[in-house]
């Protein structure tokens, strides 16, 4: 299967900070990427779609001025957290669907983020 | 309110027992996707299953699509203390939606 990674595994910052994630995809080309966040002990949530080259269409409830995505090429998607706060504390998943059907998705190692 | 509801939320048996996990929906998917994800990491796909009535098995894991193709079941028989880990259900239409998963400890 394919391989995605994530950078970094885990980060701690101080609160009112801005972290990036990044999300690569190692085996293939991918026009859109999915952003989960996993809060401790809860299932996955879909965040947002990440497109190239376009807007990254948001599901409802979630900022898009706080956790601005951007999908420069066709292998990396980023997830920056901005002002970040303690309730941001969680563990963030990218996954990428194989090429023309997202009903399979291959998902990344996951990002901790722990906000101080 | 969650799309995917799962069934026990946690379960905690003994090396050997049979446990069968429930993974129901209103809604209707074209396809239903089972995970099993450890702690710290990502998730990593166990089986996709697309026509209703359908039963995969994979080793001691039994997978079944209900006829409806709003639910599905996970059986595995004779769990050993590797099975440990949070299984997670998924349906997908346009897009995929999690469950809220089963916690699943085996003591050996």
């Amino acid at each position: 299967g394919a391989v995605v990674s994530q950078h970094p595994s885990r980060v701690i910052c101080k609160s009112g900070t801005s972290v990036k994630i990044e999300c690569r995809s190692l085996d293939f080309q991918a026009t859109t990427m999915f952003w989960y966040r996993q809060f401790p002990k809860q299932s996955l949530m879909l965040m947002a779609t990440s497109n190239e080259g376009s807007k990254a269409t948001y599901e409802q409830g979630v900022e898009k001025d706080k956790f601005l995505i951007n999908h420069a090429s066709l292998t990396l998607s980023t997830l920056t957290v901005t002002s970040a706060h303690p309730e941001d504390s969680s563990f963030y998943i990218c996954s990428v669907p194989e090429t023309y059907s997202t009903d399979t998705q291959y998902f990344g190692p996951g990002t901790r983020l722990t906000v101080l | 309110t969650q799309l995917l509801e799962q069934s026990p939320q946690f379960l905690s048996i003994q090396e050997g027992e049979n446990l069968t996990v429930y993974c129901n929906s209103s809604s209707v998917f074209s396809s239903l996707q089972w995970y099993r994800q450890e702690p710290g990491e990502g998730p990593v796909l166990l089986v996709t299953v697309v026509t209703g009535g359908e039963v995969k098995k994979l080793k001691r894991l039994t997978f079944q699509f209900g006829d409806a193709r709003k639910d599905s079941s996970l059986h595995i028989t004779a769990a050993q203390p590797g099975d440990t880990g949070l299984y997670l259900c998924a349906g997908v239409n346009n897009d995929m939606r999690f469950g809220a998963g089963t916690r699943l400890t085996v003591k050996p």
